[in-house]
């Protein structure tokens, strides 16, 4: 079957680097999105990876292992406004998003 | 960056009643929009995706007679939900992707949060 997993929660102080995983089990797979949501607010694209290896953007990095069927979102300099929901969807062949349940992040002063 | 609108963001209804959503692209044309309900603290739960002109394709489990979907147009899609019950209570939110060599992400509408009494 299909399936996503990422931790349920997760705590980090503000300033600090923290990092979400996630692993993905799909029939065919063609990328892998990350979305950020916070409380009562409709998801916002982050990033996508289609290829293995790291993609930087500013604060927010994402990784992707095709053969592991791994990924992370890869968080810098945390500030509080960071506090949400990080939603990894990973694209299977018929390019129908998977979701996951989504990591709530807790940033702390 | 592309923008999706919702419309309404709040609504209340007595069961019975029937409910429509709208999701607009604004600056962009989709090609496909896809109805997802949030239950709190739960991940998106795809109901059905639509392409402009043909009739959406519903997930398993949802009803296509109670969730009527239409994309009439490559910059608007609706979803009714008719005859509403209490539970049917929920977050709907819609995305819009362009697709093609627009690029695959799809792009979020603010969601509506439908409370039916």
């Amino acid at each position: 079957g299909q399936n996503i997993d990422q931790p349920t929660e997760m705590t980090a102080t503000e300033g600090a680097i923290v990092q979400i995983n996630c692993t993905y089990q799909t029939s065919g797979f063609n990328g892998l999105f990350w979305y950020q949501q916070h409380a009562g607010e409709a998801p916002t694209f982050l990033s996508y990876n289609v290829l293995d290896g790291l993609e930087e953007k500013g604060r927010f990095s994402s990784f992707l292992s095709r053969s592991k069927g791994y990924s992370y979102l890869l968080l810098k300099e945390l500030q509080m406004k960071d506090s949400a929901s990080y939603l990894c969807a990973a694209e299977d062949s018929n390019y129908q998003l998977i979701w996951g349940a989504g990591t709530k992040l807790i940033i702390k002063p | 960056g592309a923008v999706v609108s919702q419309h309404p963001s709040r609504v209340i209804c007595k069961s019975g009643t029937s409910v429509k959503i709208e999701c607009r692209s604004l600056d962009f044309q989709a090609t496909t929009m896809f109805w997802y309900r949030q239950f709190p603290k739960k991940s998106l739960m795809l109901m059905a995706t639509s392409n402009e002109g043909s009739k959406a394709t519903y997930e398993q489990g949802v009803e296509k007679d109670k969730f009527l979907i239409n994309h009439a147009s490559l910059t608007l899609s609706t979803l009714t939900v008719t005859s509403a019950h209490p539970e049917d209570s929920s977050f709907y939110i819609c995305s819009a992707r362009e697709g093609g060599a627009g690029g695959r992400e799809q792009y979020f509408g603010p969601g509506t949060r439908l409370t039916v009494t």
